[in-house]
C-alpha cells in the first residue's frame, strides 16, 4: 500500500510552546488529509479534515485556534498545536486519501503517528 | 455516518479461527464497510473493505449477511501477531457533496491472542 509517514515520531516541550507535526505521502498525491488524536486505551477521534489549498474542516468541540492547520502542498499536511499544555499530550494521527475514481473516494493510509508530551 | 457496535474485547489462542462480528443497523444503501487493524503507538492499518456478501483476501474474510445491518471479519489461524485492536467501520465511498468521505472509529475490538 501507499506509504504516509509523520514527522516528528515523537516530541517532548514545555507547556506553553508550539508544536509543528508533519503529514507526508509519499508516493501518492492526496487533496484530503485527517488529522486524529487518540489518548491512551481510546479509539481514534477525528479532529479536522484538511484541503489542499483551502481551510481546514474542525469536528465539533476542536479549537481551530489551538490546532492550526496547513495543507500547502499536495503531499503535505501539517498540523501545529499552539500553546501546548499538559492535557493536549496525545497520540496524533494523520491519514492521507488516495486518489478515487469513477466518483469513488480513494483509500485512506495512515501516517504511523506523533507522540506528543507536553510537560 | 452510521454507528458501530463490537465487542470490546476478545481472547483467543494461536491457531484458532477468530470471528469479530460488528452491528451497523442503521448503514445506508451507499455506505461501505471497512476494518482496520492497529498495534499500540501505530497508526491504523488497512485489512478489509466490502459491500455485500463475502469478500476475502490474504489477511482475513469479510461476511455480510443481505441485510447489511452487521458483518463480521474472520481471521484464519491467528498468530500472537494478531493481538491487535480491530475497528469495523462504515461509510460512504462514493464522493458527494453531503459527506466528505471521512471516517469515524468507533470503540474497536481488542484481541488478544495467547500461547
Amino acid at each position: 500500500g501507499a506509504v504516509v509517514s509523520q514527522h516528528p515520531s515523537r516530541v517532548i516541550c514545555k507547556s506553553g510552546t508550539s508544536v509543528k507535526i508533519e503529514c507526508r505521502s509519499l508516493d501518492f498525491q492526496a487533496t484530503t488529509m485527517f488529522w486524529y488524536r487518540q489518548f491512551p486505551k481510546q479509539s481514534l477521534m477525528l479532529m479536522a479534515t484538511s484541503n489542499e489549498g483551502s481551510k481546514a474542516t474542525y469536528e465539533q468541540g476542536v479549537e481551530k485556534d489551538k490546532f492550526l492547520i496547513n495543507h500547502a502542498s499536495l503531499t503535505l499536511s501539517t498540523l501545529t498545536v499552539t500553546s501546548a499544555h499538559p492535557e493536549d499530550s496525545s497520540f496524533y494521527i494523520c491519514s492521507a486519501r488516495a486518489p478515487g475514481s469513477g466518483g469513488t473516494y480513494g483509500e485512506q493510509f495512515f501516517g504511523p503517528g506523533t507522540r506528543l508530551t507536553v510537560l | 455516518l452510521a454507528k458501530t457496535t463490537q465487542p470490546i474485547s476478545m481472547d483467543s489462542y494461536e491457531g484458532q479461527e477468530v470471528n469479530i462480528t460488528c452491528s451497523h443497523n442503521n448503514i445506508a444503501t451507499n455506505d461501505y464497510i471497512t476494518w482496520y487493524q492497529q498495534f499500540p503507538s501505530q497508526g491504523p492499518r488497512f485489512i478489509i473493505q466490502g459491500y455485500k456478501t463475502k469478500v476475502t483476501n490474504e489477511v482475513a474474510s469479510l461476511f455480510i449477511p443481505a441485510d447489511r445491518k452487521s458483518s463480521t471479519l474472520s481471521l484464519p489461524r491467528v498468530s500472537l501477531s494478531d493481538t491487535a485492536v480491530y475497528y469495523c467501520l462504515v461509510g460512504r465511498a462514493k464522493a458527494g457533496s453531503s459527506n466528505t468521505g471521512k471516517l469515524i472509529f468507533g470503540q474497536g475490538t481488542t484481541l488478544q491472542v495467547k500461547p
